[in-house]
């Protein structure tokens, strides 16, 4: 029973570089989050995305950042041209469909991006 | 802003100890969830609570939502070294989004 999976689990890139992070839900999920930890801070909602469709992005950054899930595949979540402010530690999220208001959604182990 | 404040923020306690971590809002959720998080590692979850006043236990672990859906609180018993963490809430409003808590790291010494 996989949980939700990320890769990689570390990533550095050089400033201007391009980011990719992935994302595959747990078995049956077909709704995923994202969430952005910076150093010492909390958790931050990013994204919330259906198969093929962007539900909610109010918390993406207005450039540089772009989200997808497609129809078949993982999410990626794709960050270009990076720059130092944008190390932190990714995670993703899935819940169920019909989740029925209680909205429990599973983590995974996160992406650590290290902007050199 | 902050919707979600989490007090204390830092705890160091001895083995055997009691204590509660608070989970403070001025706005309603539809739930709230409680995670921990270890280090270099994702939150995983511990209880979601739904219902106003409902309280949950798991093993020496237990969890309350305040009547009025604004609050909730952790009630840790007996804590052991094992339970040491940073601990999150994370509630839910009509949208999908997980508003989480400012943390409450959690050191328990043998």
């Amino acid at each position: 029973n996989a949980g939700v999976m990320q890769n990689p689990r570390h990533l550095v890139r050089r400033r201007g570089q391009e980011a990719r992070l992935r994302c595959s839900p747990m078995k049956g999920h077909s709704h995923v989050y994202w969430y952005r930890q910076l150093p010492e801070e909390g958790l931050k909602f990013m994204v919330y995305l259906q198969k093929e469709n962007i539900i909610d992005e109010s918390g993406m950054p207005k450039e540089r950042f772009s989200a997808e899930f497609p129809k078949e595949g993982p999410s990626i979540l794709r960050i270009q041209q990076v720059v130092r402010g944008d190390s932190a530690a990714y995670f993703c999220a899935s819940s169920p469909v019909g989740s029925g208001g209680k909205n429990i959604q599973y983590f995974g182990a996160g992406t650590r991006l290290s902007v050199l | 802003t902050q919707l979600l404040e989490q007090s204390p923020q830092f705890l160091s306690i001895q083995e055997g100890e009691n204590l509660t971590v608070y989970c403070n809002s001025s706005s309603v959720f539809s739930s709230l969830q409680w995670y921990r998080q270890e280090p270099g590692e994702g939150p995983v979850l511990l209880v979601t609570v739904v219902t106003g006043g409902e309280v949950k236990k798991l093993k020496r672990l237990t969890f309350q939502f305040g009547d009025a859906r604004k609050d909730s609180s952790l009630h840790i018993t007996a804590a052991q070294p094992g339970d040491t963490g940073l601990y999150l809430c994370a509630g839910a409003k009509n949208t999908d989004k997980l508003i989480f808590g400012t943390g409450t790291r959690l050191q328990v010494f043998p």
